[in-house]
């Protein structure tokens, strides 16, 4: 089940700088993604949510894009600070299946002092 | 901040036994799921819990697997007859409203099934 893809399993990026992290999706009938941040030994935290009639929504250092003809959206956290180091996880869900959601696979992000 | 707990943080059972894992949700949510992920895969989801009812499971929710809220506060998930390849973290989430509502993650816990 490859309906939600995070093809980037890593990421570095210098303190400071931008971080955009990419998730496509294959499943038109999602009507909600969220993006969640993971530390090890802990449960995925949420970070920021977008409905699928919207475009963008902004938290914040973080903001998510969504391009619904492509099937894609983004995280993008400016400026990204070492403490933002984590596995990020998209996840997808619709109305209409008991609020299930399914996830990516997650991008390590590494930020450098 | 209310947060979502979970018991144990990690199970070590022999394969065959049975196995509780046990959330308590925030407490003015109204909607329950439980997630696992397997080493180095992706958070599957498990089963979403509304009104004392399952209202979506996955095909990995066997008869093997169960939920329960015993009272007003816990939220458990019941494994019969544990396999090897249960051997996963669990994570169990809660969210007010249900339909596009955040939901909000414990911090799993580890099962490990020797």
């Amino acid at each position: 089940d490859q309906q939600v893809k995070q093809n980037s399993p890593s990421l570095s990026v210098q303190e400071g700088r931008i971080s955009i992290l990419n998730c496509d999706y294959t499943n038109s009938m999602f009507d909600y993604f969220l993006w969640y941040k993971k530390y090890p030994a802990e449960g995925p935290t949420f970070l920021i949510s977008i409905s699928s009639i919207k475009d963008k929504n902004e938290d914040g250092r973080f903001t998510v894009f969504l391009n619904k003809s492509a099937k894609h959206l983004s995280l993008h956290i400016v400026p990204s600070q070492p403490g933002d180091s984590a596995v990020y996880f998209c996840a997808a869900g619709h109305n209409n299946a008991g609020n299930m959601l399914t996830f990516g696979g997650g991008t390590r992000l590494m930020v450098k002092p | 901040e209310p947060e979502v707990t979970q018991t144990p943080s990690h199970q070590v059972t022999q394969m065959g036994q049975e196995v509780i894992l046990r959330c308590v949700p925030i407490s003015n949510h109204l909607y329950f799921y439980w997630y696992r992920q397997i080493l180095g895969q992706k958070v599957e989801f498990l089963v979403s819990f509304y009104n004392n009812e399952i209202s979506e499971k996955s095909e990995i929710f066997d008869d093997q697997f169960s939920v329960e809220r015993p009272d007003g506060s816990n939220f458990t998930l019941k494994i019969r007859s544990t396999k090897l390849e249960d051997s996963a973290m669990y994570f169990c989430a809660s969210t007010t409203r249900g339909a596009e509502d955040t939901q909000y993650f414990g911090p799993g816990t580890r099962l490990t099934v020797l």
